[in-house]
């Protein structure tokens, strides 16, 4: 069964960071692309990031490229997620996601969230 | 940037045909995918690939794709269908975009 748990989300003050893991398990980690999807209140979707398989190649949304970090720990199972220069507009539940076994950049498996605020 | 439009609502009657509609440039040349989500569930598949259905998910749910136009179609909707769905494009020039969501209600 997979099982995806996002932690490290809290209260950060504008111009802070924070860093989000992905703990999983019920897959083999390493043979899937992995993804942060948000959703800030009373807004939709929104992706974040995504990071192949190997680790080698991120890919980020405009809104966070150049102050964003995806990495993984294929050791460990492991997703993670660094946001730095915070804003207000960061505000969101941040969501882990697993691509589907049949479809690449298709979002076939999600954790429940870490939840991420913003605010002086 | 790249931008994929929805409607912010569609409303049906049970057992009726619900159409839900993605817009953006050129849209049919890139891939489009559909999530249900419900209250205080995570979101969940129901379309890949614009047109291939997940296992699991119910042969009313279909999708098509063509154009500048994504559509996402229920046939015969249950009240259990009524939930926020949102479009996602994808290629490799724009990365992943998500429309804005559509509420579908069951009246």
């Amino acid at each position: 069964q997979v099982q995806l748990v996002e932690s490290g989300g809290g209260l950060v003050k504008p111009g802070g960071s924070v860093r989000l893991s992905c703990a999983t398990s019920g897959f083999t980690f390493s043979d899937y692309h992995m993804n942060w999807i948000r959703q800030a209140p009373g807004k939709g979707l929104e992706w974040v990031s995504s990071i192949s398989r190997s680790g080698e190649t991120p890919f980020y949304a405009d809104s966070v490229r150049g102050r964003s970090t995806i990495s993984r720990d294929n050791a460990k199972n492991s997703l993670f997620l660094q946001v730095d220069s915070l804003t207000a507009e960061d505000t969101a539940v941040y969501y882990c996601a697993r691509d589907h076994e049949d479809a690449n950049w298709g979002f076939g498996y999600w954790g429940q969230g870490t939840v991420v605020t913003v605010s002086s | 940037s790249y931008e994929v439009t929805q409607p912010p609502s569609v409303s049906v009657s049970p057992g009726q045909t619900a159409t839900i509609t993605c817009s953006g440039n050129n849209l049919g040349d890139k891939y489009t995918y559909w999530y249900q989500r419900k209250p205080d569930q995570s979101p969940v598949l129901i379309i890949f690939h614009d047109t291939k259905r997940p296992s699991g998910i119910p042969e009313r749910f279909s999708g098509s794709s063509s154009g500048n136009t994504a559509t996402l179609t229920i046939s015969g909707t249950q009240a259990v269908d009524e939930a926020d769905y949102y479009c996602q494009a994808w290629d490799t020039n724009i990365d992943v975009v998500f429309g804005g969501g559509t509420k579908l209600t069951v009246l």
